[in-house]
């Protein structure tokens, strides 16, 4: 089946840092792919939607100044959290879904637990 | 606006059966979503349903009733493995994904 892999899966790092994750799509073409964040014991939250070749779709409330996100080919999208802070400390998630396949269902990366100390 | 509603919390018996509900109002309909996601790790796809009626896979079930704006999962001859969070996820006119909050379903023994 169709993988997306993310990395890292973990990141601890000092607050003002920035942070890159990457998500790939192995074996498939993903014109659109989203970033998720969760915190403990709540349900996913969609941050931005993340369009080849395009700028990234943010939800309301996220900042897109803070979450940069790139998308620059069909089959790699990266979040970068800038100038993080402890309350950015969370799981994010990327998904990403089969070309052209509206129904199908997203297929999720591993999660990046990032920890800002 | 839109909503999804599924119970927080549920606790079932291993080798019992349990259902999920799961509600939703939103701006059109597209399908609706299973994932299980254990704790700490990304959400997994169970099933997808698009057309009124049941679709069996394994010990999963999921059904669905649009007139109803109705889903439910069906989880049968449980195992301690089952222990997980199920999350309903409708796609709407625009074809996105729109999140419940999410069932912590917990097996006991």
């Amino acid at each position: 089946g169709a993988v997306v892999s993310q990395h890292p899966s973990r990141v601890i790092c000092k607050s003002g840092t920035s942070v890159k994750i990457e998500c790939r799509s192995l074996d498939f073409q993903a014109t659109t792919m989203f970033w998720y964040r969760q915190f403990p014991k709540q349900s996913l939250m969609l941050m931005a939607t993340s369009n080849e070749g395009s700028k990234a779709t943010y939800e309301q409330g996220v900042e897109k100044d803070k979450f940069l996100i790139n998308h620059a080919s069909l089959t790699l999208s990266t979040l970068t959290v800038t100038s993080a802070h402890p309350e950015d400390s969370s799981f994010y998630i990327c998904s990403a879904r089969d070309r052209g396949e509206d129904h199908q269902p997203q297929h999720f990366g591993d999660g990046t637990r990032l920890s800002i100390l | 606006g839109q909503n999804i509603d599924q119970p927080t919390e549920m606790t079932a018996t291993e080798g019992a059966i349990v259902q999920i509900n799961c509600t939703y109002q939103t701006s059109g309909f597209n399908g609706l979503f299973w994932y299980q996601q254990h704790a700490g790790e990304a959400p997994t796809f169970l099933s997808y349903n698009v057309l009124d009626g049941l679709e069996e896979k394994g010990r999963f079930s999921s059904f669905l009733s649009r007139s109803k704006g109705y889903s439910y999962l069906l989880l049968k001859e449980l195992q301690m493995k089952d222990s997980a969070s199920y999350l309903c996820a409708v796609v709407d006119s625009n074809y996105q994904l729109i999140w419940g909050a999410g069932t912590k379903l917990i097996i006991k023994p």
